[in-house]
């Protein structure tokens, strides 16, 4: 199992350009989350899909943040325009469900280093 | 609301010794309590899971976890650290009927040789 695939790695770019995060989740996986990690606010939430659905977008921080999941293995986070302080790490990751219907064991991509100049 | 509180920014062992990593929660209802390690420049690898009965859970790299519901506790352990365990953990919670998994700041290991 290849786990879940994100990229780039590394994204570097200047304020005012348009970035778009990729994410393949594990195949058969019916939830997909997007996480932004920073020194000042660790992990959070920012927005969540259930089987290509979003579900939940109230983390998403502004507009300028966007997300679509338009079939069950591919899923971008698109921000425009880009700002110094969205510079962080995103993570991309998938889980099935539980007997509740609701997410099981989240498994994390490894991450996409975005810094925004 | 849900919370996790990871006390201690950072703790420090030698290779050998017993590694304990603290966290406690708050959550409504019952807690799935979940361990995850994050090695620098990666992404967060699942360790270990609590949903429901023993108390004491084992996952990879021969860790383990007590799950207190008297304390709302849920603290992480290994008997004999290793040079290799040095990096950051998490500990996370989330509600039995609730999607949201909310996340302690973390903990950062150092096993000294």
């Amino acid at each position: 199992d290849a786990g879940v695939i994100q990229s780039p790695r590394h994204e570097v770019t200047e304020m005012g350009q348009e970035v778009t995060l990729r994410c393949k989740p594990i195949s058969g996986h019916d939830y997909l989350f997007w996480y932004r990690q920073t020194m000042m606010r660790g992990l959070e939430l920012l927005i969540y899909f259930n089987n290509n659905v979003p579900i939940d977008d109230s983390g998403m921080p502004e507009d300028r943040f966007s997300a679509k999941m338009p079939n069950a293995s591919f899923s971008t986070l698109k921000i425009q325009p880009s700002e110094p302080r969205d510079s962080a790490v995103y993570f991309c990751a998938s889980s099935l469900w539980d007997r509740e219907g609701l997410p099981d064991t989240q498994y994390f991509g490894p991450g996409t280093r975005l810094t925004v100049l | 609301a849900q919370s996790v509180a990871q006390p201690e920014d950072q703790v420090n062992v030698a290779e050998g010794n017993p590694l304990t990593v603290k966290c406690t929660y708050s959550v409504s209802g019952n807690p799935y309590l979940f361990w995850y390690v994050q090695y620098p420049n990666r992404g967060l690898q699942f360790l270990l899971k609590y949903i429901t009965g023993d108390n004491l859970v084992k996952g990879s790299y021969g860790f383990e976890a007590e799950f207190n519901k008297s304390q709302t506790s849920f603290h992480l352990k290994k008997p004999s650290a290793l040079v290799s365990d040095s990096a950051l953990y998490f500990c996370a919670v989330r509600a039995s009927n609730d999607y949201k998994l909310s996340f302690g700041a973390g903990t950062t290991v150092t096993v000294r040789a």
